[in-house]
């Protein structure tokens, strides 16, 4: 089945510094992928749609300039959290869906865990 | 705008009860509805995918029902276990466009041994 993976899996880090996490599909090719941010107890909130060759397509409210996504190929998408700052510690999980069939069904990451300090 | 509600938000069950989860929506324009299973600070697991054409979807002890009309899906489980605790989410994606998936509030499940 489709794998998607994420790196690293949790991260901690000082204020002010900036952080990359990773997305890649295993065992297909993804032109689009998407990325959510959940918070403890709280469901998830779409981020971004990463596409593969142009540039990402953010949801209201989210900043793009703090929130740099990058996909360079068809198997991987980062997301940098820019200048962390305490109040962006929280779940980020990606999704990837199949080619040509992303409206069908999207296989999700393990999620990264941040905590900025 | 797309709203995701899910009801009730918590529940707490002793083994071998069949449950019922509840999701609404408010824009019935939905492409697909799905629901997922979340383990605390884990990512997801696809558990029942229902096309809007559909009206129910069947895996196991699970039984996820639509009613695109009314902007409604239940989740059924089946004589419950302790395995099942966790958190079940409902997410539906858009008619048109990006198919991005609109995530429900989320009910927490505990089933007690």
């Amino acid at each position: 089945g489709a794998v998607v993976s994420q790196h690293p899996s949790w991260v901690i880090c000082k204020s002010g510094t900036s952080v990359k996490i990773e997305c890649r599909s295993l065992d297909f090719q993804a032109t689009t992928m998407f990325w959510y941010r959940q918070f403890p107890k709280q469901s998830l909130m779409l981020m971004a749609t990463s596409n593969e060759g142009s540039k990402a397509t953010y949801e209201q409210g989210v900043e793009k300039d703090k929130f740099l996504i990058n996909h360079a190929s068809l198997t991987l998408s980062t997301l940098t959290v820019t200048s962390a700052h305490p109040e962006d510690s929280s779940f980020y999980i990606c999704s990837a869906g199949l080619p040509g069939r992303v409206g069908e069904t999207q296989y999700f990451g393990p999620g990264t865990r941040l905590l900025v300090l | 705008k797309q709203e995701v509600t899910q009801i009730p938000a918590a529940l707490s069950v002793p083994e071998g009860e069949n449950l019922v989860l509840n999701c609404s929506f408010t824009d019935s324009a939905i492409y697909n509805l799905q629901w997922f299973r979340q383990d605390p600070g884990k990512g997801l697991t696809s558990l029942l995918l229902i096309q809007s054409s559909q009206r129910e979807q069947t895996s196991g002890r699970l039984n996820a029902s639509l009613d695109k009309s009314s902007g409604r899906s239940t989740l059924y489980i089946a004589a419950s276990q302790p395995g099942d605790s966790a958190t079940y989410l409902c997410a539906v994606t858009r008619l048109q466009g990006t198919y991005k998936y609109i995530f429900g509030t989320g009910t927490r499940l505990k089933v007690l041994a």
